[in-house]
């Protein structure tokens, strides 16, 4: 059962346009939503993160948008750069467990 | 990642052969994670300690694997029997704040 679903495997973008990622939730426990950021042979570094009670938290070129009604975040990137190229995990928690999506593999073209 | 050191970073082992996988945090936070990321899949969650608790072993594959964090630090994951199928990146973290882990670099695990 895949609580947090990612349903784009991959994504490419030109350079200087918009980025975005896409995530859906079925679980309604959960409260707080996380972006990771995967190069590879590294570990997931964090992101950008928001909270049920809001629905949208920026920062920098990264923004993060909730519908709680549509069980669905995004993370826009904006202007996308080459060194945004990885791939991007979603997770929620609704107590101190991550559940993670399976991932986006975003490629920027230059 | 400096916080969380895993080593080896890389291990080939034959099928049936035990493995040890070894993570080291930095002191100072009661929680850790283990989980596996296998080719083309996202995270999957395989054992977390908190402090003194019971560690939740609910995302452990099967009896095959076992984990221990000795005096609240040290965790080693250990596989007996390994399978082809156990070939995967197995990536450790502490938790900082509520939902937000840091993760170590990872040992990429490959079973002949």
């Amino acid at each position: 059962d895949q609580q947090v679903k990612q349903n784009s495997p991959s994504l490419s973008v030109q350079e200087g346009r918009i980025s975005i990622l896409n995530c859906d939730y079925t679980n309604s426990m959960f409260d707080y939503f996380l972006w990771y950021k995967k190069y590879p042979a590294e570990g997931p570094t964090f992101l950008i993160s928001i909270s049920s009670i809001k629905d949208k938290n920026e920062d920098g070129r990264f923004t993060v948008f909730l519908n709680k009604s549509a069980k669905h975040l995004s993370l826009h990137i904006v202007p996308s750069q080459p060194g945004d190229s990885a791939v991007y995990f979603c997770a929620a928690t609704g107590n101190e467990k991550l559940t993670f999506g399976t991932g986006t593999r975003l490629t920027i073209i230059p | 990642g400096a916080g969380v050191s895993q080593s080896p970073s890389n291990k080939v082992t034959e099928k049936g052969k035990d493995v040890e996988l070894r993570c080291d945090p930095i002191s100072g936070h009661t929680a850790l994670y283990w989980y596996r990321q296998s080719l083309g899949q996202g995270l999957e969650f395989l054992i977390y300690f908190q402090g003194n608790s019971a560690p939740d072993k609910s995302g452990l594959p099967s009896d095959r694997f076992s984990a221990e964090r000795t005096g609240g630090s040290v965790s080693t994951l250990t596989i007996q029997r390994t399978q082809q199928e156990d070939s995967a990146v197995y990536l450790c973290a502490i938790l900082l704040l509520y939902g937000e882990q840091f993760f170590g670099p990872g040992t990429r695990l490959t079973v002949l």
